[in-house]
C-alpha cells in the first residue's frame, strides 16, 4: 500500500531553520514528481515546491519561499525533504507532501501524507 | 501566475441535493484542472483530475466538467459525508495554484 509520512515539524523562532521529512512506502520517490503543499491555520491550500523525477531532479518554488526553502530527496532512503531557512511567522502552517505520476496525461496529486505542523513564533 | 477563483465561497445544502461549484482560471489551463475534498484536520483527497476524470474509488455522484478557463464540480444526491471544503487546483504550470476553497455546509 502507498503511504507518505511527514515528520520534523515543531515550534521554531523567527529566523530559525527546520527540515521536514516525508518518508514514502509502496512506491519509489525518484520515479514521481513530489510536492510540498502547506495550509496556514484557517486558510486554504498553498503549493510550496516540487521536485521532478529522474536524476536531474529539477525543482520549482513558490515566490513566497524562493531563496529560503530547498526541496530535495534521498533515493536510498526513499524520502523527500524540505529544508526551511529564515523562517517567518507567515510560514506557520501544516505542511503536506504529495506525489504526482509524471506518466499520466495531466498532472495531479493523488497521494498525500497526513501533514506535519510548523509553528514559527517567539 | 495563474489565479484560480472559486464560487461560491460557502454553500448550504441538504442531503439529497445537487450542488455545483465553479472555478475560473485567469489563463487557460486546458484540462489541467483538479478537484480536492478536505475535511477538518485531514489531508486533501483527490476527487477529479484532468477536469472530468473521476479518481479511482471516488463515488460516481461526483463529476467535473470544463476546459480552458471555466470548470465545474457537481455533486449529485449529497450524502452526509460530502459536507467538507472543496478546492480546485491548476497543474498546467508552476507555480501550481489552488482556488480559495468552497465550504459546503449542511442546511
Amino acid at each position: 500500500e502507498v503511504h507518505l509520512v511527514e515528520t520534523g515539524g515543531g515550534l521554531i523562532q523567527p529566523g530559525g531553520s527546520l527540515r521536514l521529512s516525508c518518508a514514502a512506502s509502496g512506491f519509489t520517490v525518484s520515479n514521481y514528481y513530489m510536492s510540498w503543499v502547506r495550509q496556514a491555520p484557517g486558510k486554504g491550500l498553498e503549493w510550496v515546491s516540487i521536485i521532478y523525477s529522474g536524476g536531474g531532479g529539477i525543482t520549482y518554488y513558490a515566490d513566497s519561499v524562493k531563496g529560503r526553502f530547498t526541496i530535495s530527496r534521498d533515493n536510498s532512503k526513499n524520502t523527500l525533504y524540505l529544508q526551511m531557512n529564515t523562517l517567518r511567522a507567515e510560514d506557520t502552517a501544516v505542511y503536506y507532501c504529495a506525489r504526482e505520476d509524471p506518466a499520466v496525461e495531466t498532472y495531479y496529486m493523488d497521494v498525500w501524507g497526513k501533514g506535519t505542523t510548523v509553528t514559527v513564533s517567539s | 501566475d495563474i489565479q484560480m477563483t472559486q464560487s461560491p465561497s460557502s454553500l448550504s445544502a441538504s442531503v439529497g441535493d445537487r450542488v455545483t461549484i465553479t472555478c475560473r482560471a485567469s489563463l487557460s489551463t486546458n484540462i489541467y484542472l483538479n478537484w480536492y475534498q478536505q475535511k477538518p484536520g485531514k489531508a486533501p483527497k483527490l476527487l477529479i483530475h484532468g477536469a472530468s476524470s473521476l479518481q479511482s474509488g471516488v463515488p460516481s455522484r461526483f463529476s467535473g466538467s470544463g476546459s480552458g478557463t471555466d470548470f465545474t464540480l457537481t455533486i449529485s444526491n449529497l450524502q452526509p459525508e460530502d459536507f467538507a471544503t472543496y478546492y480546485c487546483q491548476q497543474s498546467y504550470a508552476t507555480p501550481y495554484t489552488f482556488g480559495q476553497g468552497t465550504n459546503l455546509e449542511i442546511k
